[in-house]
């Protein structure tokens, strides 16, 4: 298994402009999200997925759009880049939603430059 | 999600057993407590985690008091390669729970 996969891993854009964030996971798992690190802010929640067709905000979600097709992907589209979402993504899933008892494993993350 | 205390950092002497505390002294008894780590530049690496009992495994042992109200995570022997941020979470077995990631220990190994 590839696990968690992410793409690109890095990524710069003028203000304004658009881009969908890939993530991937082949381990058939429920549950899926989009976190953004930003320095002394740890990991903040941006949108979630709990199947396919289901779609939940975090606590960052302003500008940022999700939707989940299938069970394997989950892409996050900026419509129109801002330099405030410089940051890093990281995409996460976990087997089982509605238990405690399911690690969520992490991809490498997308370290993403808005000029 | 009940929150937690960590210390901002801690240091570790190579081959060093590495023992992180967390308090979460607001845990409730349905919420779990996990490990992760993130070395510089990675994504962040599950370790850990359990309920009520000590766990081990091939990374690391939790052990979480009696009252739940805080545990540790031990490195029994630390190298150069587990200098990260170490965080600590809780969170709860039911319904549609996600990770609440606070700021986390920084723990340097050092030879």
């Amino acid at each position: 298994n590839a696990g968690v996969t992410q793409t690109p891993k890095f990524q710069v854009l003028k203000t304004g402009q658009s881009m969908t964030l890939q993530c991937a996971q082949d381990m058939n798992h429920e549950y899926m999200s989009w976190y953004r690190q930003d320095p002394g802010m740890g990991l903040r929640l941006i949108h979630y997925s709990v199947g396919a067709g289901i779609t939940d905000q975090g606590e960052v979600p302003n500008g940022y759009n999700v939707s989940r097709s299938t069970t394997e992907d989950f892409p996050l589209r900026l419509l129109s880049a801002a330099p405030s979402q410089t940051s890093v993504y990281f995409c996460a899933s976990s087997y089982s939603t509605g238990r405690g008892n399911s690690p969520l494993h992490f991809g490498n993350g997308t370290r993403l430059t808005v000029t | 999600d009940a929150k937690t205390t960590q210390p901002t950092s801690m240091d570790c002497a190579e081959g060093r057993a590495a023992n992180l505390p967390c308090n979460h002294s607001t845990i409730s008894g349905n919420e779990y407590v996990y490990w992760y780590r993130q070395i510089h530049s990675q994504g962040p690496q599950y370790i850990i985690h359990g309920l009520k009992n000590n766990e081990t495994n091939e990374m690391a042992s939790l052990i979480i008091t009696e009252d739940r109200k805080s545990s540790t995570l031990i490195l029994p022997h630390a190298t150069l390669r587990d200098t990260a941020v170490y965080y600590c979470i809780v969170r709860p077995n039911s319904g549609y729970s996600t990770l609440t990631f606070g700021k986390g220990t920084m723990l340097l190994v050092s030879p």
